[in-house]
């Protein structure tokens, strides 16, 4: 069965630092895995996805990588600015042929002016 | 590009009544999901659809809650009765095919008393 865990589950941070946030699942036989953000009352906006054949995706300030064999990713946000407060998911299909994702419950960012 | 529209946003209801949410998938989407997310927590796959077919309903609570998408586009998922616990955000979610990135839409936040 596939788990998934975010650490930390909350960080504040004062604004220009960069970050890390952090994902692993148990179970390493994933065909992709995919960065969420939500903010507070929204839905979910995807921010990177990344193929089991990568090791990492970068949009912009974001650049997220994933370790298959450990289980792990990470999100890294240079940079940081208040408009990147908001919660940050990590999620993984199910199985090999099944896009049922696995959430993580997240991490609540916060970016202190 | 239109994203996934879903209705009503906020739904309040007491304890046994019923209620229904509305989602409209992205044009072309065959895939669509229904996740349910506990304030706190991941999002949580309730059921998911290929075309008009279900993939998926292992995580459906059967004896209250029920969706459908007979026409291959736009679902409904309804619970009846509803319980205290059934407060949530109810999000729909759609894909090309079972493998491609899902795209998420701004969620119904149900408040059950």
């Amino acid at each position: 069965k596939q788990e998934v865990t975010q650490i930390p589950a909350a960080l504040s941070v004062p604004e220009g630092e960069n970050l890390v946030l952090n994902c692993s699942f148990t179970d390493s036989a994933i065909y992709n895995l995919q960065w969420f953000r939500q903010d507070p009352g929204k839905g979910l906006t995807s921010l990177l996805l990344i193929q089991s054949s990568q090791r990492e995706q970068t949009s912009g300030r974001l650049n997220a990588s994933l370790d298959k064999s450990s289980g792990r990713s990470t999100l890294y946000i240079a940079a940081s600015q208040p408009g990147d407060s908001a919660t940050y998911l990590c999620a993984v299909p199910r199985g090999r042929n099944n896009n049922d994702m696995r959430f993580g419950a997240g991490t609540r960012l916060t970016v202190k002016p | 590009e239109a994203g996934v529209a879903q209705s009503p946003r906020y739904k309040i209801i007491e304890k046994r009544q019923s209620v229904a949410f509305w989602c409209n998938p992205i044009s072309g989407h065959a895939t669509l999901y229904w996740y349910q997310q506990i304030l706190g927590q991941g999002p949580k796959l309730l059921i998911q659809f290929q075309n008009n077919g279900v993939v998926d309903d292992s995580q459906l609570p059967k004896d209250r809650f029920s969706a459908e998408r007979l026409k291959g586009v736009d679902s409904t998922l309804k619970i009846q009765p509803a319980k205290l616990e059934d407060s949530a955000v109810y999000l729909c979610a759609s894909s090309l095919s079972t493998k491609d990135e899902q795209y998420f839409g701004p969620g119904t936040r149900l408040t059950v008393t």
